[in-house]
């Protein structure tokens, strides 16, 4: 009963290499994320869809780009993968409206560039 | 712009004792304040949230937080502590119309 689920939860690859992070939800939520965890563990988020339209993109290298295709699926696509892009990328998702509402994460993916 | 300060990282606290996880933000209008943990190789996991009305918010794990809207905080407590309580911990705030915002983390371990 997985509410928010990515895969892979680990990668390995290569720099220079295109790498793509999948993810699903089955909460009915209509809006989804992308967070990015660095190595001091910091979190900050990278998108926001509402209902399969980018809503939030904040400083991210075009390198990186997210695709919906339905309000059920978040898919982060990299491009020419680099060392700095070593980290964990959450996806997570919420019912759209007010700032109140609980935003769910999943368990996350943790990419290593070499 | 809003932003959460967690002013410790890391607190240690003996089993059986209680703990608190101190969290103070800043934001415009009213605040909707989130606590979250973090377990090893884990994703973040919701504890509880503040939206309005009583100011101690009972969460997961008999984990509580208590709003304190004149000092800008939210700490995290819990009555006796468990070693399985060891993880990292996340306070988030955001605003009525805005993306969550975290703060840098605290790592709590229990020691038996």
């Amino acid at each position: 009963d997985t509410a928010v689920s990515q895969t892979p939860k680990y990668l390995v690859t290569q720099m220079g290499n295109d790498k793509s992070i999948k993810c699903e939800q089955n909460l009915g939520h209509d809006t989804m994320y992308w967070y990015k965890q660095d190595s001091k563990k910091f979190l900050k988020i990278m998108f926001s869809y509402n209902n399969k339209e980018l809503i939030i993109n904040e400083t991210v290298p075009n390198r990186f780009s997210p695709k919906s295709p339905d309000k059920a699926h978040l898919n982060l696509h990299i491009n020419s993968l680099e060392l700095g892009d070593s980290a964990v990328y959450f996806c997570a998702s919420s019912p759209s409206g007010g700032g109140g509402n609980t935003i769910y994460f999943g368990e996350g993916s943790w990419l290593t560039v070499v | 712009a809003q932003s959460v300060a967690q002013p410790e990282d890391q607190v240690n606290v003996a089993e059986g004792n209680p703990l608190t996880v101190k969290c103070t933000y800043s934001v415009s209008g009213n605040p909707y304040l989130f606590w979250y943990v973090q377990y090893p190789n884990r994703g973040l996991q919701f504890l509880l949230k503040y939206i309005t009305g009583d100011n101690l918010v009972k969460g997961s794990y008999g984990f509580e937080a208590e709003f304190n809207k004149s000092q800008t905080s939210f700490h995290l407590k819990k009555p006796s502590a468990l070693v399985s309580d060891s993880a990292l911990y996340f306070c988030a705030v955001r605003p009525a119309q805005g993306q969550l915002t975290f703060g840098s983390g605290t790592q709590l371990t229990v020691l038996p």
